[in-house]
């Protein structure tokens, strides 16, 4: 599975547009982008996930670059239960094994 | 419907003393997973399981020894704990779903400190 590259962490205004930037630079062809979030040292939650199309969903949008050497994350309007811990994964769609492999993502802070 | 239940939630132990956790998961999924989480660290796999008994090694599997017993049960034990292994535990469970995404739900944590 490709490495991620995440920024420890952010600040957001609350109603503002969060964007959380990854980095997967030796993604090959056919592994997806998965995002997660924690929230206060709960277990994680499932966010979005996409192959090289932009996807959107009640939650997120996910924004991956033509040649899909990175992604962002947009969460569009910030509230203050989306204060979290981000995690951007890269995998195989297919992956038998299943090992979903966490890095150490990006801490957002939305303030009032 | 319970979804993925980690016993207990809370644990003390002295270095050296064995224990076992459980992770319990009602939804007839195929694969689980046990995490470790350090402060201000991401979460690290332990050992996983793609099926009612068998088992794998994750990233940080050594002191560790995990069953799985029944298909709903994924018990993860230590030998003779060590203060290394003071950490929150998470317990995920994922089902198989041939040529479809599956998303990962995850317990609520087991907070076990080793003194």
């Amino acid at each position: 599975d490709a490495k991620t590259t995440q920024p420890p962490s952010m600040d957001c205004a609350e109603g503002r547009a969060a964007n959380l930037p990854c980095n997967h630079s030796t993604i090959s062809g056919n592994e997806y982008v998965y995002w997660y979030r924690q929230i206060h040292s709960q277990g994680p939650q499932y966010i979005i996930h996409g192959l090289k199309n932009n996807e959107t969903n009640e939650m997120a949008s996910l924004i991956i670059t033509e040649d899909r050497k990175s992604s962002t994350l947009i969460l569009p309007h910030a509230t203050l239960r989306d204060t979290a811990v981000y995690y951007c994964i890269v995998r195989v769609f297919y992956n038998q094994g299943g090992k979903l492999i966490f890095g150490q993502g990006t801490e957002l802070s939305v303030k009032p | 419907n319970a979804g993925v239940t980690q016993t207990p939630k809370f644990r003390v132990l002295k270095t050296g003393q064995s224990m076992t956790l459980l992770c319990a998961q009602d939804m007839n999924h195929e694969y689980m997973y046990w995490y470790r989480q350090d402060p201000g660290m991401g979460l690290r796999l332990i050992h996983y399981s793609v099926g009612e008994g068998t088992t794998a090694k994750g990233e940080v599997p050594d002191g560790y020894n995990v069953s799985r017993l029944k298909k709903q049960n994924f018990l993860l034990g230590l030998e003779s704990a060590a203060p290394s292994q003071t950490s929150v535990y998470f317990c995920a469970s994922r089902p198989h779903q041939q040529g479809a995404f599956s998303e990962a739900f995850f317990g609520q944590g087991t907070r076990l400190t080793v003194v």
